[in-house]
């Protein structure tokens, strides 16, 4: 199964930019990637997918690398409300991985 | 609000124990996934079914069940509980049985075993 690898933890100043990485070296053509995140005991929120090309919506961007093989997620100007779990994963299973926490400083 | 119901929201039961977790969809939403989260663990995909049909197993024990109803609402089934069956299981829907929406989560149920 195609698999994605993302760091386990970062931290963001509060109104700084945060690029939250994701390494899918194994993806196929078909995969969409998708990112959720997760804060503490609720169920994961949605943020944006993509498939082949960049993606911008009111919550973030998404850059896709032009091999496919990885992905970044770009929060323009972190809140406090940003901290969380971030998940990369790719459409196959639906499988997520640990996700990298993401710490915002004020 | 998602859109996604989970019901009910805590299950405290005893080892040995069957229970059964519910979820209804988004309206229009096909495609049912269900997921289980230990304490600080990630989301360990369980299965996922799309209009009534199952699309795909992950690491669901055979303890455990599901099935999607005509009217697109899913059970999960545990069955024969063990202490290490505590934990957040959720509930996701979708349009699509693939990767072109996004999943929409409920709040989950929080099972716990004693």
């Amino acid at each position: 199964d195609a698999k994605t690898t993302q760091p386990n933890s970062m931290e963001s100043n509060e109104e700084e930019p945060v690029h939250l990485p994701c390494n899918h070296s194994t993806i196929s053509g078909t995969d969409y990637i998708h990112w959720y995140r997760q804060l503490p005991s609720q169920g994961p929120e949605y943020v944006i997918h993509g498939l082949t090309s960049n993606v911008n919506n009111r919550m973030a961007s998404l850059a896709i690398a032009e091999d496919r093989k990885s992905s970044t997620l770009i929060l323009h100007r972190a809140t406090l409300r940003d901290a969380a779990v971030y998940y990369c994963i790719l459409y196959q299973k639906v499988t997520f991985g640990i996700g990298t926490k993401l710490q915002v400083i004020p | 609000d998602s859109g996604v119901t989970q019901t009910p929201k805590h299950l405290i039961t005893a080892t040995g124990q069957r229970v059964t977790l519910r979820c209804s969809p988004r309206s229009g939403d096909l495609s049912v996934y269900w997921y289980q989260q230990s304490l600080d663990q990630g989301l360990q995909f369980l299965i996922h079914y799309y209009n009534g049909e199952e699309r795909a197993k992950g690491n669901i024990l055979e303890r455990f069940s599901a099935q999607q109803f005509p009217d697109l609402h899913s059970e999960l089934n545990l069955s024969s509980l063990e202490l290490g069956d505590s934990a957040l299981y959720f509930c996701a829907s979708s349009v699509a049985a693939w990767g072109s929406s996004p999943l929409h989560f409920g709040n989950g149920t929080r099972l716990t075993v004693t």
